[in-house]
């Protein structure tokens, strides 16, 4: 059973960088047909798609958030990770790691973190 | 990017009541539709994938339909673990898109 858990600072200041950290257990995230996704949900609101990273390191993301985000994995420790620059309280949201399945032309996200709350605030 | 409309944005059922939820699509999307189900503080679960493909585990009631940019979810008896708020994802091109949610009560 595949496991995600996300971690790092819940409260981060204006125009700093939000960093977090999600650690896959039941599964290498450098094997198998699936990319690894960072997806956001601010408070009472629908879900944000942010990006992904593929099991070859390739990366994908919002072209609204693109200037700003950045996905990278280690595999030696089998996380990904997401930095987040500049940010402001638009940022704050809870932020969901997840595992997206790829076959035959379809993808899903099949296994989610619990998601980790983070507030821009000063 | 693809917009993805969900409708209606809330609906009052009973234990037992059909359910239809509907997501438009603002281009052909083919059948790259996901559904999920998401409970309060929670993250949201996988339904359906591929339009129509129940995930493993989930019952039977709930079923998906639809090609191009109209797309169903349908669960055929409400129960009471299924109030929640439903959304739909769209995976044919980037960014991923999502609807703004339907929420079952």
């Amino acid at each position: 059973q595949v496991q995600l858990q996300e971690s790092g600072p819940g409260l981060v200041k204006p125009s700093q960088t939000l960093s977090l950290t999600c650690t896959v257990s039941g599964g290498s995230i450098s094997s198998g047909n699936y990319y690894w996704s960072w997806i956001r949900q601010p408070a009472g609101k629908g879900l944000e798609w942010i990006g992904r990273i593929y099991t070859s390191g390739s990366t994908n993301y919002n072209p609204s958030l693109k200037s700003r985000v950045s996905i990278s994995a280690d595999t030696s420790k089998n996380q990904f990770s997401l930095k987040l620059n500049s940010v402001t309280a638009a940022d704050t949201a809870v932020y969901y790691c997840a595992r997206v399945g790829y076959s035959s032309g379809w993808y899903e996200v099949d296994y989610w973190g619990q998601g980790t709350l983070v507030t821009v605030s000063s | 990017d693809i917009q993805m409309t969900q409708s209606p944005s809330s609906l009052s059922a009973s234990v037992g009541d059909r359910v239809t939820i509907t997501c438009r699509a603002s281009q052909s999307i083919r059948t790259n539709l996901n559904w999920y189900q998401q409970k309060p503080r929670k993250a949201p679960k996988l339904l359906i994938y591929a339009a129509s493909t129940l995930q493993s585990g989930v019952p039977s009631r709930f079923s998906g339909s639809g090609f191009g940019t109209d797309f169903t979810l349908t669960i055929s008896s409400l129960q009471p673990e299924d109030f929640a708020t439903y959304y739909c994802q769209q995976t044919y091109s980037i960014p991923w898109t999502f609807g703004l949610g339907t929420k079952v009560e």
